[in-house]
C-alpha cells in the first residue's frame, strides 16, 4: 500500500506570495491533517478534514486554509506569506475507525524569502 | 490548556547504552492516548510505540519501553540497546479519544555515539 505522499517536497516563496500544497492521502484513509513544523516549536496542528469538510482546526489566522476533494486528497493554501512562514508542513492520514494511528507524509520545506 | 513539554532539547547516547527521553503533559481530560514518534534526518515521521491512557500497563515495542505516570502525567520513553538508527528527533504527544487533533512536544534530538 503506498504511504502518505506531499507535493512539492521543496518550495521557495517571496513574502506576499501565496502557495498551495497538496497531500494524497493513504489508500482508504478519510482523514487528513496538517501540520506546521519549526525549530523549537514541534509540530503544530492546523487543521483536519474528513469528507471533505474541515472538522477540526489550530490557532493559525485565516491566510491558511484548505480543502479536501472527493477522493481525500487535501491541498493547503497559505496567502499573503510571511518570512515567519517557513517551516515543514507535514499532513497525515487516518481512518477515522482506528484514529490512534496517523501516518505522515514526508512534507512540504516551504521557503519564503 | 492543553500542552505536552518535552524539556531535553538534545540528548546523547552511547551506542548500545540506554537512554531515557522525558515528557510531561497537561490535561483535564481523563481518556486519551499517547505517543511516541521518531522522525530521522530528512524522512518520514514514524510511530514508535503508542500508549492508552486506560491501560496501567506501561506498553512496550521491543527496545522501546514507556514509563507512564498517569497521576504526574508524564510519559517517559526509553530506548534500551542503543543503535545509530536510532539518532532521530523523538517527539511526544497525545490526543483526546473521540477528538482528532493531536498535541505534539516540541521534541528531542537524540545522537547516538558510536
Amino acid at each position: 500500500k503506498a504511504g502518505v505522499t506531499q507535493t512539492p517536497r521543496y518550495l521557495i516563496k517571496t513574502r506576499g506570495q501565496q502557495v498551495t500544497l497538496s497531500c494524497s492521502p493513504i489508500s482508504g484513509h478519510r482523514s487528513v491533517s496538517w501540520y506546521q513544523q519549526t525549530p523549537g516549536q514541534g509540530l503544530q496542528f492546523l487543521f483536519e478534514y474528513f469528507s471533505e469538510t474541515q472538522r477540526n482546526k489550530g490557532n493559525f489566522p485565516g491566510r491558511f486554509s484548505g480543502r479536501q476533494f472527493s477522493n481525500s486528497r487535501s491541498e493547503m493554501n497559505v496567502s499573503t506569506l510571511e518570512l515567519g512562514d517557513s517551516a515543514l508542513y507535514l499532513c497525515a492520514s487516518s481512518n477515522r475507525d482506528r484514529d490512534y494511528e496517523q501516518y505522515f507524509g514526508p512534507g512540504t520545506r516551504l521557503t519564503v524569502t | 490548556a492543553q500542552t505536552v513539554t518535552q524539556s531535553q532539547p538534545e540528548m546523547s547516547v552511547q551506542e548500545a547504552e540506554t537512554v531515557t527521553l522525558s515528557c510531561t503533559y497537561d490535561t483535564s481530560e481523563s481518556d486519551y492516548y499517547l505517543f511516541w514518534y521518531k522522525q530521522p534526518p530528512s524522512r518520514q515521521m514514524i510511530l514508535v510505540i503508542r500508549q492508552e491512557a486506560y491501560k496501567q500497563q506501561n506498553a512496550t515495542e521491543n527496545r522501546f519501553s514507556v514509563n507512564f505516570q498517569k497521576a504526574a502525567k508524564s510519559f517517559s520513553l526509553k530506548i534500551s540497546d542503543s543503535q545509530l538508527g536510532d539518532a532521530a528527533m523523538y517527539f511526544c504527544a497525545f490526543k483526546i479519544i473521540g477528538t482528532y487533533k493531536y498535541i505534539f512536544g516540541t521534541g528531542t534530538r537524540l545522537k547516538v555515539l558510536a
